[in-house]
């Protein structure tokens, strides 16, 4: 059975750094791997969609990586703004026969100090 | 362009009680997904649909069906609700397994 891990569970830095974000699964048998943020009490938003043959995605501030044989993934954020907080979630999309959908993490909540 | 929709965005049943949860999107997309997210648990995929007229199990389908009578719609039934379906309910929507998957607002759904 897949699993997704994230780590930290939180975080809280000040504004202007760069920052990492990461996720691991234990199945590297995957489609692709998708990054979204959650804001509170509100659904879930699309970052970034990295498929198994990639290595990597970009978009404006954010880049998202992908070592499949490894299981891991992580999400980089550049010059963190108060905006930024929320809390991100990784999920991936196995591949072969058995269920479709996404198997999440339980997330990362991203505290961005003023 | 509404993208993924729910309906209602609250509702507090009391056990036993039925409902149905309404998805609807209006980007033809063939694959349509529910969801319930629990604090502590994550998002939990409880049933899917890969194309107008099927529906299939996810990870944690018991006591509820669901219907796909309209590739727009994706209804999530509740026969007799019970307090652990306490949570909030997403739809999800997507054209094929290789693309984004986007979702709606949730349902959040209270059962006493």
């Amino acid at each position: 059975k897949q699993e997704v891990t994230q780590i930290p569970a939180a975080l809280s830095v000040p504004e202007g750094e760069n920052l990492v974000l990461n996720c691991s699964f234990t199945d590297s048998a995957i489609y692709n791997l998708q990054w979204f943020r959650q804001d509170p009490g509100k659904g879930l938003t699309s970052l970034l969609l990295i498929q198994s043959s990639q290595r990597e995605q970009t978009s404006g501030r954010l880049n998202a990586s992908l070592d499949k044989s490894s299981g891991r993934s992580t999400l980089y954020i550049a010059a963190s703004q108060p905006g930024d907080s929320a809390t991100y979630l990784c999920a991936v999309r196995r591949s072969g026969g058995g269920a479709d959908g996404l198997t999440f993490g339980k997330g990362t909540h991203l505290i961005i100090q003023p | 362009n509404a993208g993924v929709t729910q309906t209602p965005k609250f509702r507090v049943l009391k056990t036993g009680q039925s409902m149905t949860l309404l998805c609807a999107q209006d980007m033809n997309h063939e694959y349509m997904y529910w969801y319930r997210q629990d604090p502590g648990m994550g998002l939990r995929l409880i049933h899917y649909s890969v194309g107008e007229g099927t529906t299939a199990k996810g990870e944690v389908p018991d006591g509820y069906n669901v219907s796909r009578l309209k590739k727009q719609n994706f209804l999530l039934g509740l026969e007799s609700a019970a307090p652990s379906q306490t949570s909030v309910y997403f739809c999800a929507s997507r054209q094929g397994p290789l693309y984004e998957q986007y979702f709606g607002p949730g349902t959040r759904l209270t059962v006493t």
